[in-house]
């Protein structure tokens, strides 16, 4: 069975740092991209970060590029996020899915995991 | 990048037909046939309806289905069921090699 788990959330200070991680099983992650989707209390999804399977190609939002680093670990079956100089805006369940591709175009996210919350607060 | 458009709110009652359209531009919904559609619960995760504009996961409903015109997606859900209350999302794979969801539609089911 495909599952993603995140962890790594909590509350903390603006302008720091929090390291989020995916653990995912039930498929071979080495082949995979992966995507980080978060949401905001009561708001839309928002598309945040991609990785390609070798870690080749790696996409940010314009919200959290130069702040946030994507990067994944083939060997541990784990995705990561590291947040850095973090705002009130950034608050919000953050989402770890897995990325399908069409025609060699990364066409959807099928599996997504259960959520981790951030909360930015003083 | 900014978020396509979707109406905030659609409401239909049970077994009636209701359509969500999804617009945004030539570099995103426009330009490819990469859309894909999300109903979410509250409190759970997102789950895949349609992909790739009008093609169904195994598993998701054929009362689901998607089009596309121009800039614009749809998603219809035909034969209305109170379990199809939710908030519904679009996305798309842009021309900058990201992907950018839709405003979100909350569905009530009368």
């Amino acid at each position: 069975e495909v599952q993603v788990v995140e962890s790594g959330g909590g509350l903390v200070k603006p302008g720091g740092s929090l390291r989020l991680s995916c653990a995912a099983s039930g498929f071979t992650f080495s082949s995979y991209t992966m995507n980080w989707v978060r949401q905001a209390p009561g708001k839309g999804l928002e598309w945040v970060s991609s990785i390609s399977s070798s870690s080749s190609y790696i996409y940010y939002a314009d919200s959290v590029k130069g702040r946030f680093t994507i990067s994944r670990d083939n060997a541990k079956n784990s995705l990561y996020l590291q947040m850095n100089s973090l705002r009130a805006e950034d608050t919000a369940v953050y989402y770890c899915a897995r990325v399908l591709y069409s025609s060699g175009y990364p066409s959807r996210n099928d599996y997504w995991g259960q959520g981790t919350l951030v909360t930015v607060s003083s | 990048q900014s978020a396509l458009t979707q109406p905030a709110s659609v409401s239909g009652s049970p077994g009636q037909s209701i359509t969500i359209s999804c617009t945004g531009t030539s570099s995103d919904v426009g330009g490819y046939n990469y859309v894909s559609w999300y109903q979410q619960h509250p409190g759970k995760a997102p789950k895949l309806m349609i992909y790739d504009v009008n093609n169904r996961p195994s598993g998701v409903s054929n009362r689901f289905s998607g089009s596309k015109s121009g800039n614009t997606a749809s998603l219809t859900i035909s034969g209305l069921q109170a379990e199809d209350e939710a908030d519904y999302y679009c996305s798309s794979y842009t021309s900058s090699n990201t992907r950018v969801f839709g405003t979100g539609t909350k569905v009530t089911v009368l």
